[in-house]
């Protein structure tokens, strides 16, 4: 697509139950990043993909967490039994290829758990 | 490690000048700009290679200084919409982005 898109836009969901957030990037772009973002506060990196591999999934804050991108284009992110914790802004970025290159970040999903 | 930005917060008059600075404690391979408008996505304004390259985008520049670890954002002739909070995000030879708290810069006029 045209840039990179991310649905829902916005998620309310109960503590315990489990959510999928999902990215489309760029359609050129080999390069995808999530992030959670928290209100006043910079971008945190949760994990990234080149293509289908992941190759760094540092961020991830628990096990609950985890992304898939398993065709190298369209990801989700899955958190399962939500905390309130969990409640923040998810963004998704995608760029061409590797380090030095630009992220184009889409809209964002914003995630409450009650 | 998350590099840290100062100064925190900025307000300038229409026309006035700033500078943003960004450092970190490890070894730098590129340092990333963005602005982030409120209820929006960050928006790309420049990357930085090490090598002490300074770049320009319009009135928006920058530097890095690989051997400080720092990079400076200089805003000139600052317009109402420079508003935002700039992010810096810096790279150490992976490609994981590592963004800094943020500067909140308003533009008044």
């Amino acid at each position: 697509g045209a840039g990179v898109s991310q649905s829902p836009r916005y998620k309310v969901t109960k503590r315990g139950q489990d959510v999928t957030l999902r990215c489309d990037p760029i359609s050129s772009h080999a390069t995808l990043y999530w992030y959670q973002q928290a209100l006043g506060q910079g971008p945190e990196f949760l994990t990234y993909f080149n293509y289908e591999a992941q190759p760094d999934k540092s961020g991830l804050p628990s096990d609950r967490f985890s992304a898939e991108r398993p065709e190298g284009s369209i990801s989700t992110l899955t958190i399962q039994r939500t905390e309130q914790r969990d409640s923040a802004m998810y963004r998704c970025a995608s760029s061409l290829s590797g380090q030095g290159e630009t992220q184009y970040f889409g809209p964002g999903t914003r995630l409450l758990v009650l | 490690q998350q590099p840290v930005q100062s100064p925190q917060a900025v307000i300038l008059r229409e026309g006035e000048d700033a500078v943003i600075n960004c450092s970190s404690s490890k070894a730098l391979y590129s340092v990333h700009w963005y602005r982030q408008k409120h209820g929006e996505a960050p928006v790309f304004l420049m990357i930085l290679l090490k090598g002490g390259e300074q770049k320009g985008h319009e009135k928006i520049s920058a530097s890095f200084n690989e051997k400080k670890q720092q990079s400076s954002l200089y805003l000139t002739a600052s317009q109402l919409s420079y508003s935002g909070t700039y992010f810096c995000g810096t790279t150490g030879g992976y490609q994981k982005v590592t963004f800094g708290i943020g500067t909140k810069l308003q533009v008044i006029p």
